[in-house]
């Protein structure tokens, strides 16, 4: 059973802000969120993940909502190098298995 | 990510032969995993080592095997490719010591099975 629903696509403008939505209703208590994206065939890369609270690094910020069924991955300025397939993932810190879903192709477009 | 590297690259077999793909990394991490992705679907974890001798069956164990000799090394093979054994595979590391679960994969090995 797939534990996260994201879009299949998206498109945003180079210059403005992506919000790329992920449900993950049936998250357990000890379960994080993790982005990751992969770019064209190469191997996926990790962007952000967080608990509860909100989280930023230099790549992205996290919103996950209070209830935690739900979270959007924010990139505050897309560029065309951001281009690529999103994978929201929530899994425990104990076994590190990740499981990948279809994931949201982000298209940024000049 | 370069510290994760796999070899080959790309390889192309008949059904039947034996394969092995190599997976190498000189980050010093405890934990390897191996996954494939079929055209337009996410990943799939196929095997995985928490560290040397460990190893334990993923989603889709059937057909692969593994062997962790050394914690840089984690080898995939196949025994007797099958043409639905085509697909992109990747190599993943991870340290247990961070306590999150950031993996890195390596570039990939485009296998294509005749």
């Amino acid at each position: 059973d797939a534990k996260t629903t994201q879009p299949p696509s998206m498109d945003c403008a180079e210059g403005r802000a992506a919000n790329l939505p992920c449900n993950h209703s049936t998250i357990s208590g000890n379960e994080y969120v993790y982005w990751y994206r992969q770019i064209h065939s190469q191997g996926p890369q990790y962007i952000i993940h967080g608990l509860k609270n909100n989280e930023t690094n230099e790549m992205a910020s996290l919103i996950i909502t209070e209830d935690r069924k739900s979270s959007t991955l924010i990139l505050p300025h897309a560029t065309l190098r951001d281009t690529a397939v999103y994978y929201c993932i929530v899994a425990n810190n104990a076994g590190n298995m990740l499981t990948f879903g279809g994931g949201t192709r982000l298209m940024v477009k000049p | 990510d370069a510290d994760v590297t796999q070899t080959p690259r790309n390889r192309i077999t008949k059904t039947g032969k034996r394969i092995m793909l190599e997976c190498s990394q000189t980050k010093g991490h405890d934990r390897m995993y191996w996954y494939r992705q079929d055209p337009g679907l996410g990943l799939r974890l196929i095997y995985y080592s928490f560290d040397v001798k460990d190893i334990n069956k993923g989603e889709i164990s059937d057909g692969y095997s593994v062997s962790r000799q050394a914690q840089a090394k984690f080898s995939l093979s196949l025994e007797s490719a099958i043409p639905n054994q085509t697909a992109l595979y990747f190599c993943a590391t991870s340290d247990s010591g961070t306590g999150i679960n950031e993996q890195f994969f390596g570039p990939g090995t485009r296998l294509t099975v005749l």
